[in-house]
């Protein structure tokens, strides 16, 4: 699985938009990018994937670059309970093992 | 609900006492993991379970045991407990993966264990 860069932390204020990039700079053709949340020692939750295309889901957007080698997570009305740490994991498509990095710590301002 | 739960949530032991975490899930899964997550280490898979009666070592095995008698249940192990066993253990569930799933996983609450 490809390796997964993530500034550690970052904050945004209440409503706006929050914009986390991941670096996947060696992704292969075959591996998705998911990203995970997890709030406060909670068990990590799923947000969304992607391969290629952008998606959207109730929960966040996620850019992926033409290239591939980085995305976006974008949680557009960022709210308190957003704050949590978000982890970007590129894994094939043939495997079941997260392989977690150390994330993203965001922190919502009111 | 759809959901993974855990037993105990919180547990303090001595070393050697063995103990048993039992994991549940009620979504049908036939896969279903354990990691454990130490600070400044992450979550790191112990053991996974393709199916009933398949079990497999994930990257930090050693003084864990686990079993998979029946689909819904995954319980983890530990029988001569050590203190570098202290941590935060989650279990993870999800579906196989066919053309139209993706590899959502479904996570437990958590068992933070203490071992004395």
């Amino acid at each position: 699985d490809a390796k997964t860069t993530q500034p550690p932390s970052m904050d945004c204020a209440e409503g706006r938009a929050a914009n986390l990039p991941c670096n996947h700079s060696t992704i292969s053709g075959n591996e998705y990018v998911y990203w995970y949340r997890q709030i406060h020692s909670q068990g990590p939750q799923y947000i969304i994937h992607g391969l290629k295309n952008n998606e959207t889901n109730e929960m966040a957007s996620l850019i992926i670059t033409e290239d591939r080698k980085s995305s976006t997570l974008i949680l557009p009305h960022a709210t308190l309970r957003d704050t949590a740490v978000y982890y970007c994991i590129a894994e094939m498509d043939s495997s079941y093992k997260l392989i977690f990095g150390s994330g993203t710590r965001l922190l919502v301002r009111p | 609900e759809a959901q993974v739960t855990q037993n105990p949530r919180y547990l303090i032991t001595v070393t050697g006492k063995k103990l048993t975490v039992t994991c549940s899930q009620n979504m049908n899964h036939e896969y279903m993991s354990w990691y454990r997550q130490d600070p400044g280490l992450g979550l790191r898979q112990i053991y996974y379970s393709m199916n009933v009666e398949v079990t497999d070592k994930g990257d930090v095995p050693e003084g864990y045991k686990v079993s998979r008698k029946e689909k819904r249940n995954f319980p983890l192990i530990l029988e001569s407990p050590s203190p570098n066993q202290t941590s935060l253990y989650f279990c993870a569930s999800s579906q196989l993966r066919t053309v139209s799933s993706y590899n959502e996983q479904f996570f437990g609450p958590g068992t933070r264990l203490t071992v004395l």
